[in-house]
C-alpha cells in the first residue's frame, strides 16, 4: 500500500528556519516524482514544486522559486520542504503528493503538515 | 502563473446533477489533455477524482465525469449525494509552471 506520511505540526516565529518531511513507503521511492502543495487558511491549493529522487531533478513554481527548497534523502525514502527565513504569510497547510510524471496527476497524498508562523 | 478560474460555490439538491467549470488559457487547459479534479472534505487531504480530462481512477464513482471544451474543463456530479459535499479543485499541466490549480469550488448539497 502506497503511503506518504508527513511530519507533525510546527509553530515558528518569523525569521526562523524550518524543514518538514514526507516519508514514502509501499513503492520504489526513486521512481516517482514528489510534489509539494500549499493551502493557506480557507483558500485553494497552490502547486509549489516537484522533485524526482531518481536524478534529483527539481522544478519550482515561479511563485515559490527562491522562497523554499525541495530536496530528498533517497536512503530513507523521505522528501523535504524547507524555509531559511519564515514569514507570517507562510502560515498554511502543506501537502506532499506523488505523481508518476511531470504531467501526471497527484495520485497519492500525505496527510498534511500545518505550519504556523507567529510572533 | 495565474490560478485557473472556478466558481466559488455550486449547490444542488440530492439526486440532481451539477457541473463545475474550470477556465484557463491555451497555455494550460486548452493546450493539454492533462486536466485533473480533486475532492477535498474539511480537514482532509485532497483525493484524485478525474485525470486526463475524463478518466476516473479505480474506486471513484461513475457519478463523477469530466470533459473539456476549448480553454474550459468541467466536472459533472450526477445523482448528487450528501457525501459529495466538499471542495473541488481542478488542475492542469501548463507550459510555464508546469502545474497549476484552480481557485476551488465549494459544493453544497441542499
Amino acid at each position: 500500500e502506497v503511503q506518504l506520511v508527513q511530519s507533525g505540526a510546527e509553530v515558528r516565529e518569523p525569521g526562523e528556519s524550518l524543514k518538514i518531511s514526507c516519508k514514502g513507503s509501499g513503492y520504489i521511492f526513486t521512481n516517482y516524482w514528489i510534489g509539494w502543495v500549499r493551502q493557506m487558511p480557507g483558500k485553494g491549493l497552490e502547486w509549489m514544486g516537484v522533485y524526482y529522487p531518481g536524478d534529483s531533478d527539481t522544478r519550482y513554481s515561479p511563485s515559490f522559486q527562491g522562497q523554499v527548497t525541495i530536496s530528498a534523502d533517497k536512503s530513507i525514502s523521505t522528501a523535504y520542504l524547507q524555509w531559511s527565513s519564515l514569514k507570517a504569510s507562510d502560515t498554511a497547510m502543506y501537502y506532499c503528493a506523488r505523481h508518476n510524471c511531470g504531467s501526471c496527476p497527484f495520485e497519492f497524498w500525505g496527510q498534511g503538515t500545518l505550519v504556523t508562523v507567529s510572533s | 502563473q495565474s490560478a485557473l478560474t472556478q466558481p466559488a460555490s455550486v449547490s444542488g439538491s440530492p439526486g440532481q446533477s451539477i457541473t463545475i467549470s474550470c477556465t484557463g488559457t491555451s497555455s494550460d487547459v486548452g493546450g493539454y489533455n492533462y486536466v485533473s479534479w480533486y475532492q477535498q472534505h474539511p480537514g482532509k487531504a485532497p483525493k484524485l477524482m478525474i485525470y486526463e480530462v475524463s478518466n476516473r481512477p479505480s474506486g471513484v464513482s461513475s457519478r463523477f465525469s469530466g470533459s473539456k471544451s476549448g480553454n474550459t474543463a468541467s466536472l459533472t456530479i450526477s445523482g448528487l449525494q450528501a457525501e459529495d459535499e466538499a471542495d473541488y479543485h481542478c488542475s492542469s499541466y501548463t507550459s510555464r509552471s508546469p502545474y497549476v490549480f484552480g481557485t476551488g469550488t465549494k459544493v453544497t448539497v441542499l
